[in-house]
C-alpha cells in the first residue's frame, strides 16, 4: 500500500518568507509526528498528532513554528518568517494508533527545505 | 528518555556479519529497545525492537545484555543495500511517543 508522502520534495525560498509543508500520513493511521534533520544529524522530534490534537508539541523550537491536522489526516508545518537556520530536511512520520507500546513509526522520504 | 551511546562509524565486507553494538547503562525498566536505520536521501525506517529477550525477524537480530545495560543488532549477511545509518533508540513504554534519534551509527559495505 501507500506509504507516507510528504510535499514539495524540496523547497527553496529566501530569509523571511513564509513556507508550508504537507504529510500525507498512511490511510487509517491516527498518530502523526513531525522531525527536523540537520546535516550530520538524527532526526529531532517537533510535534506529534493524535487524531486532530496535537498531543506534544515540546520540540517546536519558538511560535514560528505551528502545525495542524484538522481533520485527522493530512498535516501541514508552517514556517513562518524563515531563517537560514531552518534549512534542513522536515521529515514526517505515521503510525497506527500511536499508543503507549512504542509501535513502529513510519516515515515519509522528508521535505528539503533550503532558505537562502 | 536514556540515552545511548554508538560508535560513529563501522565497515563491513559484503556477505559478512556485521555486529552494530549500543551501550544504554542508564536504562530503565520500562524502556524498549527499537532500531531503526536511515538510507541514502530516504526517512528512517524501523528494524527491530525488543525489552528482554533476543529477538530475530527477516531483517536482523538484536541481542540485548543479560543486565540490559547493552545491546546488539545484527545483520547476518551484508550487502550494499545495508550500508546506512543505523540509530538505537530507547522508548519507555509508559510515555515513549516520540523518538529520540541520537547520531547513529554510519554503517559502510565494501564490496
Amino acid at each position: 500500500g501507500a506509504g507516507v508522502s510528504q510535499t514539495p520534495s524540496n523547497k527553496v525560498t529566501e530569509k523571511g518568507k513564509y513556507v508550508e509543508l504537507r504529510c500525507d500520513p498512511i490511510s487509517g493511521h491516527t498518530a502523526l509526528y513531525w522531525y527536523r534533520q540537520s546535516l550530520g544529524q538524527g532526526p529531532e522530534f517537533l510535534i506529534y498528532f493524535q487524531g486532530t490534537g496535537a498531543a506534544d508539541d515540546s520540540g517546536l523550537p519558538n511560535d514560528r513554528f505551528f502545525a495542524v491536522r484538522p481533520e485527522g489526516s493530512v498535516s501541514t508545518l508552517k514556517i513562518q518568517r524563515t531563517e537560514r537556520g531552518d534549512s534542513a530536511v522536515y521529515l514526517c512520520a505515521s503510525s497506527l494508533n500511536g499508543g503507549l507500546r512504542g509501535e513502529t513509526q513510519y516515515f515519509g522520504p522528508g521535505t528539503r527545505l533550503l532558505v537562502l | 528518555d536514556a540515552k545511548t551511546t554508538q560508535p560513529n562509524s563501522m565497515e563491513s565486507n559484503e556477505e559478512e556479519p556485521v555486529h552494530l553494538p549500543c551501550n544504554h547503562s542508564t536504562i530503565s525498566g520500562t524502556d524498549y529497545i527499537h532500531w531503526y536505520r536511515q538510507l541514502p536521501s530516504q526517512g528512517p525506517e524501523y528494524v527491530i525492537h525488543g525489552l528482554t529477550s533476543n529477538v530475530n525477524n527477516r531483517m536482523a537480530s538484536l541481542a540485548i545484555a543479560e543486565d540490559r545495560k547493552s545491546s546488539t543488532l545484527i545483520l547476518h549477511r551484508a550487502t550494499l543495500r545495508d550500508a546506512a545509518v543505523y540509530y538505537c533508540i530507547l522508548r519507555d513504554v509508559l510515555s515513549g511517543n516520540k523518538l529520540v534519534f541520537g547520531a547513529g551509527t554510519i554503517l559502510r559495505v565494501k564490496s
